[in-house]
């Protein structure tokens, strides 16, 4: 399978506990975004990557959270001393080009207790 | 700003009845890009097509149909003949000058057969 690709899908944890998401790209592409998505709603935009650079990170985006993308191939994105405010849907997509499609992986679904 | 709006929420038809989803969106930029996702009971958000500001071409593939109309800044999706396969979340989607995609909040299609 080519497409992209991220790990864990479901993660259940309990208030406090850091978590890590990782996103693995379709290769060729350069672009990478992270997305959340709540019960209900559209996908938000959290951050964005061109290769390795992150080069612009949403208000969203509190201290806790901290994305990552050595190389500028998988990201990461980790979430720090969670709240239950964080259960959602965290979506990675990736684009080839400016003006192309975002591709979609499944999502990591985070439930917090 | 930026903004989508996706005022209905959830549309119910039998199967064979041909379905319209409304987009409105909001954006200063004079080149900007549309587009529309659809995210089945998987979760995973499918892209079904893209248009620039310059191509107010109306589209066609297969059963889908796009009506861009820049005069009343509206994207509208519609689906000929419904069949229950359809039936998912729909999502319209903004790209400005910038590299972010800004989602509606999307609409429920439920096709009944």
């Amino acid at each position: 399978d080519t497409g992209v690709s991220q790990n864990p899908r479901h993660k259940i944890t309990k208030r406090g506990q850091n978590v890590t998401f990782r996103c693995d790209p379709i290769s060729e592409h350069n672009r990478l975004y992270w997305y959340r998505q709540t019960l209900g709603q559209g996908p938000e935009f959290l951050t964005y990557f061109q290769n390795e650079a992150q080069l612009e990170k949403s208000r969203l985006l509190s201290d806790r959270f901290s994305a990552e993308r050595p190389k500028g191939s998988f990201s990461t994105l980790e979430i720090q001393r969670t709240e239950q405010g964080d259960s959602a849907m965290y979506l990675c997509a990736t684009a080839g080009t400016f003006e192309g499609e975002l591709f979609f992986g499944e999502g990591s679904r985070l439930t917090v207790l | 700003a930026q903004k989508v709006t996706q005022a209905q929420t959830e549309i119910s038809v039998v199967e064979k009845e041909d379905v319209t989803l409304d987009c409105v969106y909001e954006t200063r930029d004079t080149t900007y890009y549309l587009f529309w996702y659809k995210q089945p009971p998987s979760g995973e958000l499918v892209f079904l097509i893209r248009r620039n500001s310059f191509d107010e071409q109306n589209e066609i593939s297969g059963r889908y149909s796009w009506n861009f109309q820049k005069s009343t800044s509206s994207f509208n999706f519609t689906i000929t003949a419904s069949q229950v396969v359809d039936s998912a979340v729909y999502f319209c989607a903004l790209r400005g000058n910038t590299d972010k995609l800004i989602f509606g909040t999307g609409t429920r299609l439920q096709v009944f057969p």
